[in-house]
């Protein structure tokens, strides 16, 4: 069983949809939780970042993290083809390694 | 946010020579700064740590004296990729741990064609 399940997708969905991209983990040490976009042939930006159960909205985005059930998620509002990208979630326990756990990725379409 | 650089963002090379890649924090200081190879329509594979002033520690598999690493100041770190083979090809992407936010923020990547 890996650490960290996404769901690969692909993930077409109509302009202005709102969009739900989850993540599940095994590991209960992890504390830290990231989203990453990945537009194609770059680099990944960090989108969400929360330590804590619970939600965090930043514009169109809200990232809620369920430490209870070790589930992930990240919602997207009135979604826009400039969305179109893979979305990575990303964890890690802290401490001195502080390597992050990826999950594979889902790839998002957003069709105009 | 953070701004992490990265330098070339593209480079071929012929098989047999060395290709070096750099990696900067530019407006914060990345004591640890990670490097991962990324192959198409798969996730980052963590290939190295990098520790400012110290050896860097490698992944299981990964050769360390294929995949030179240098972290020579708190701005920079270097991934010399020696003696290349076509299998090397890949997009090498790094990123800069930032200790306020402990968050890592990664470079653009670079993509190493071997001929």
């Amino acid at each position: 069983q890996k650490e960290v399940e996404q769901d690969p997708g692909p993930l077409s969905v109509p302009e202005g949809a709102i969009v739900s991209l989850n993540c599940t983990y095994s590991n209960s040490a992890f504390q830290y939780f990231m989203w990453y976009r990945q537009y194609s042939r770059k680099g990944p930006e960090l989108l969400m970042y929360t330590y804590s159960s619970g939600n965090k909205e930043d514009g169109r985005f809200t990232a809620q993290v369920d430490k209870s059930s070790k589930y992930i998620s990240l919602f997207i509002r009135d979604s826009q083809p400039s969305d179109s990208a893979t979305y990575l979630c990303a964890m890690n326990s802290g401490g001195a390694t502080n390597k992050l756990i990826f999950g594979t990725g889902t790839l998002l379409a957003v069709q105009p | 946010g953070a701004v992490v650089s990265q330098h070339p963002s593209r480079v071929i090379c012929k098989s047999g020579t060395s290709v070096k890649i750099e990696c900067r924090s530019l407006d914060f200081q990345a004591t640890t700064m990670f490097w991962y190879r990324q192959f198409p329509k798969q996730s980052l594979m963590l290939m190295a740590t990098s520790n400012e002033g110290s050896k860097a520690t490698y992944e299981q598999g990964v050769e360390k004296d294929k995949f030179l690493i240098n972290h020579a100041s708190l701005t920079l770190s270097t991934l010399t990729v020696t003696s290349a083979h076509p299998e090397d090809s890949s997009f090498y992407i790094c990123s800069a741990r930032r200790l306020a936010t402990d968050t890592q923020y990664f470079g653009p990547g670079t993509r190493l064609t071997v001929l």
